[in-house]
């Protein structure tokens, strides 16, 4: 158990669903991230949260759409995505949003976009 | 050119074998990491370092600083550490992550 869980495991949407993403952290943890991990090509940071605050957006379209309402849950909203937004999304959390802080992983979410 | 390379891409091995996977990078960094993935999907941290060696049982991580060069070291490899072994360097704020190696241990 890594102490980070995200739900669902698994989605399959069409390009006109609206769905969410959730992201759950049960180690204290004050910064979240969610990461996009496409087939064949190193994992991209999307966002930062620290203390509830974004504090990094790395030029993601405007379709995902973060919320992180406290400093265990973390959100991604999902609206007219298109198939080449299929990916497995993971989040991950550290103690703080500092450049030693260890990350923590969840397992991800294999999104696929019909 | 990425800013992270892992070599090799894929490596498959026998079990009991000595692994070595390596990595470079082309930036200054504070800390990098080592990351192994299985096929479900979970990541783990396996090492965070930013000089020397490290050891956690039958792995071993060693960084150079002023050649910017890190290696992942398995001994008595097992086909439980077949996975794909993931580099990440700190640079400015943020974790920049190499492509992978998937690693394949055969009984």
């Amino acid at each position: 158990e890594t102490g980070v869980t995200q739900t669902p495991r698994h989605l399959v949407m069409g390009m006109t669903n609206k769905k969410s993403l959730k992201c759950e952290q049960h180690l204290g943890h004050n910064a979240m991230y969610w990461y996009k991990q496409s087939a064949k090509k190193p994992l991209e940071l999307m966002f930062v949260y620290s203390l509830e605050e974004r504090v990094e957006n790395n030029s993601v379209p405007s379709r995902f759409s973060p919320e992180c309402p406290n400093s265990s849950h973390l959100f991604l909203h999902l609206h007219t995505l298109q198939p080449e937004d299929s990916a497995l999304y993971l989040c991950a959390s550290s103690q703080s949003y500092r450049t030693q802080d260890e990350q923590y992983f969840g397992p991800g979410t294999r999104l696929t976009v019909t | 050119k990425n800013e992270v390379e892992q070599s090799p891409q894929n490596l498959t091995a026998q079990e009991g074998e000595f692994i070595t996977i390596n990595c470079s990078y082309s930036v200054g960094i504070s800390a990098l990491h080592w990351l192994q993935q299985h096929p479900g999907g979970g990541i783990v941290s396996l090492f965070m370092l930013s000089s020397g060696k490290k050891k956690h049982g039958r792995l071993i991580a060693t960084i150079n600083i002023q050649e910017k060069h890190s290696s992942l070291h398995i001994t008595a490899s097992h086909p439980r550490d077949s996975a794909v072994y993931i580099c990440a360097v700190m640079g400015a704020q943020k974790l920049v992550f190499g492509q992978g190696t998937r690693l394949t241990i055969n009984p």
